[in-house]
């Protein structure tokens, strides 16, 4: 049981250069999240899914897209990178029961550069 | 809507003495509350929750926090700081509807000296 896992773990791109994380979960969990992680802010939501097929978008969306094809992955996309995506990036999951928030596993982080 | 203050941005205290870490939310919603620990370029690990049962919830590592909700506050505590606990530590809190995703304060640095 490897819980979740992202690739890469690292990541050098040039201005205007696309890419795409991937993040995997083996928890058979219904709802996956995309976070940012910049120094002295957190973690703030970028895309969310509740479920295989559907994606939503978070707290700051603009310049990503993602896609939730399988239920175990959740891909994030950048079309044009730019500086400002510079940042560590967190992808979660959980499995919400009844009307209580349990707690959302995370992976290990990539860290993404943009020159 | 949901927010998180935690009213310490660095915390520093000797080895085996008690460590507190502030931390007040704002919910419009029964909320869930949770503490998360980051180790120097690693993930996250949680490790407490509130969910609604006890308010004084244990959690790994000898941490514990209480939930007062007539003082919306959801702070970290330990009897006897170690080395190791020296990590950035997260308050956060998620509505128990809609998308459940997690609002994170802005963290507290706990530097442990020997």
């Amino acid at each position: 049981n490897a819980g979740v896992t992202q690739t890469p773990k690292f990541r050098v791109l040039k201005t205007g250069q696309s890419m795409t994380l991937l993040c995997a979960q083996d928890m058979n969990h219904e709802y996956m999240y995309w976070y940012r992680q910049d120094p002295g802010m957190g973690l703030r939501l970028i895309h969310y899914s509740v479920g295989e097929g559907t994606t939503a978008k978070g707290e700051v969306p603009d310049g990503y897209n993602v896609s939730r094809l399988k239920k175990q992955n959740f891909l994030l996309g950048l079309e044009s990178a730019a500086p400002s995506q510079t940042s560590v990036y967190f992808c979660a999951s959980s499995y919400p029961r009844g009307g209580v928030t349990y707690e959302q596993y995370f992976g290990p982080g990539t860290r993404l550069t943009v020159t | 809507a949901q927010s998180v203050t935690q009213l310490d941005s660095h915390v520093s205290v000797s080895e085996g003495t008690p460590v507190l870490l502030r931390c007040n939310y704002s919910s419009s919603y029964s909320p869930s509350l949770f503490w998360y620990v980051q180790h120097p370029n690693k993930g996250l690990q949680l490790l407490l929750k509130y969910t609604s049962a006890a308010t004084l919830v244990k959690g790994i590592n000898g941490f514990e926090a209480e939930f007062k909700k007539s003082e919306t506050s959801f702070h970290l505590t330990k009897p006897s700081a170690h080395m190791s606990d020296a990590a950035e530590y997260f308050c956060v809190v998620s509505a128990n509807t809609g998308r459940r995703a997690l609002t994170f304060g802005s963290g507290t640095r706990l530097q442990v000296q020997p």
